[in-house]
């Protein structure tokens, strides 16, 4: 089994639609997780980290259920810009290597 | 600071032929690695160093030698290239946030090497 698994998409959504990505992990003793957004042909940035009690930045919320082991990202709002591809890591406690997902690509249509 | 430097950004290759793909790092990270990413693959981890001096194999290591003589560099090495090896490169860095924790900062990625092997 995968450690981190993603649904691959495509996502394409309406301008201004909510659309939500989930990404699970095998290893129960994860200590942290993050989200990247990747656009083509370049390389992963950091979205934002994804905190136990759920977090938000403008229009990305983040979620983490340890009990059922996935990550979430919600996007509202939409945009054009935010066509990318949409990257969970996890890293295990203790381990000295985090695991990503193949990511998951969303397309925003005007 | 520059952040992670990646060099070249772009290589044909020959099969057979040998290369070093450049990476340095300014923020004085201790963790290193080096990813490539293949169409529906993802990022998958190559080789990695905690530290000058350490190296350690990741998940796709073979046909690639690292080494970490300083904290700032850490060059892969491609011994014999084969077609096979055609990808885009990543070199990424990060820290611990206190002593007891994984690397867990989020990485610094370098802007990437794509490479053909023909």
């Amino acid at each position: 089994r995968k450690e981190v698994e993603q649904d691959p998409g495509p996502f394409n959504v309406p301008e201004g639609a909510t659309v939500a990505f989930n990404c699970t992990y095998s290893n129960s003793a994860s200590q942290s997780f993050f989200w990247y957004r990747q656009d083509c042909r370049k390389e992963p940035k950091l979205l934002m980290s994804v905190y136990s009690s759920g977090n938000e930045d403008g229009r990305f919320t983040a979620q983490l259920n340890r009990a059922s082991q996935y990550i979430s990202l919600l996007i509202r709002d939409s945009k054009l810009s935010d066509s990318a591809t949409y990257l969970c890591v996890v890293i295990p406690t203790g381990a000295n290597n985090l695991f990503f997902g193949t990511g998951t690509r969303l397309t925003v249509i005007p | 600071n520059a952040g992670v430097t990646q060099t070249p950004k772009f290589q044909v290759l020959k099969t057979g032929q040998s290369m070093t793909l450049q990476c340095a790092q300014d923020m004085n990270h201790e963790y290193m690695s080096w990813y490539r990413q293949d169409p529906g693959m993802g990022l998958r981890l190559i080789h990695y160093s905690v530290g000058a001096g350490i190296t350690d194999q990741g998940e796709v290591p073979n046909g690639y030698n690292v080494s970490r003589s300083t904290t700032e560099d850490f060059p892969l090495r491609l011994l014999s290239a084969a077609p096979s090896q055609t990808s885009v490169y990543f070199c990424a860095s990060s820290y611990k946030t206190d002593r007891r924790s994984s690397y867990n900062s989020p990485l610094h990625f370098g802007n990437g090497t794509r490479l053909t092997v023909t």
